[in-house]
């Protein structure tokens, strides 16, 4: 079956970096999105990666690496506006998203 | 304003009842869908619509019944629903469907509560 694996909740400080990690076993591979969803909203398109290596956005970066089925979305600089709830999807091969239950991340002053 | 607008917000419901959302999406995209977000689970696609056309059902129940009129209107029309119906209803757009680099941009979403 296809999975998508990401921790359900992490904690972490103002003005620190979080990595918030994603693990994918699907039907091929067709590119990887990032969401963001504050509680109540919509979820709002962070980033898509689709070939190995580092995208950086800002304050939000995000990696892939194909070979391991990994990926992760790196946030610097924590502001308390960044407490949501983090979506990794992964397109398969019929371009069907498969996505991960979602990380709550809790930002503290 | 995300581009994308769902009414109602909250909706409460009866099982008997039938009831409408509705979902419409001012950026000229050609595709539409119907996710179900429950509370710890991944989100779960229900219906896809590309130019007007159904291109997918995701093994939907049919007290879930969907309509497209046209590419920038999206309705779900609900008629006697289970409490585990119980979720929050997100309406999508994208630019194109099956195509890689063609993020979704999502509603608010509808809260429903079937008592």
């Amino acid at each position: 079956g296809q999975n998508i694996d990401q921790p359900t909740e992490m904690t972490a400080t103002e003005g620190a970096i979080v990595q918030i990690n994603c693990t994918y076993q699907t039907s091929g591979f067709n590119g990887l999105f990032w969401y963001q969803q504050h509680a109540g909203e919509a979820p709002t398109f962070l980033s898509y990666n689709v070939l190995d290596g580092l995208e950086e956005k800002g304050r939000f970066s995000s990696f892939l690496s194909r070979s391991k089925g990994y990926s992760y979305l790196l946030l610097k600089e924590l502001q308390m506006k960044d407490s949501a709830s983090y979506l990794c999807a992964v397109m398969d091969s019929n371009y069907q998203l498969i996505w991960g239950a979602g990380t709550k991340l809790i930002i503290k002053p | 304003e995300t581009g994308v607008t769902q009414t109602p917000r909250h909706l409460v419901m009866g099982m008997t009842n039938k009831k409408s959302l509705k979902c419409e999406q001012h950026l000229g995209h050609n595709a539409m869908y119907w996710y179900k977000q429950s509370a710890k689970k991944p989100l779960e696609l229900m219906f896809v619509y590309n130019f007007k056309e159904q291109t997918e059902n995701n093994s939907v129940p049919s007290r879930f019944s969907p309509e497209c009129p046209n590419s920038s209107h999206l309705f779900l029309h609900l008629h006697t629903l289970q409490p585990e119906d119980s979720a929050l209803y997100l309406c999508a757009s994208s630019q194109d469907e099956g195509v890689g680099n063609s993020p979704l941009h999502f509603g608010n979403g509808t809260r429903l509560t079937v008592t």
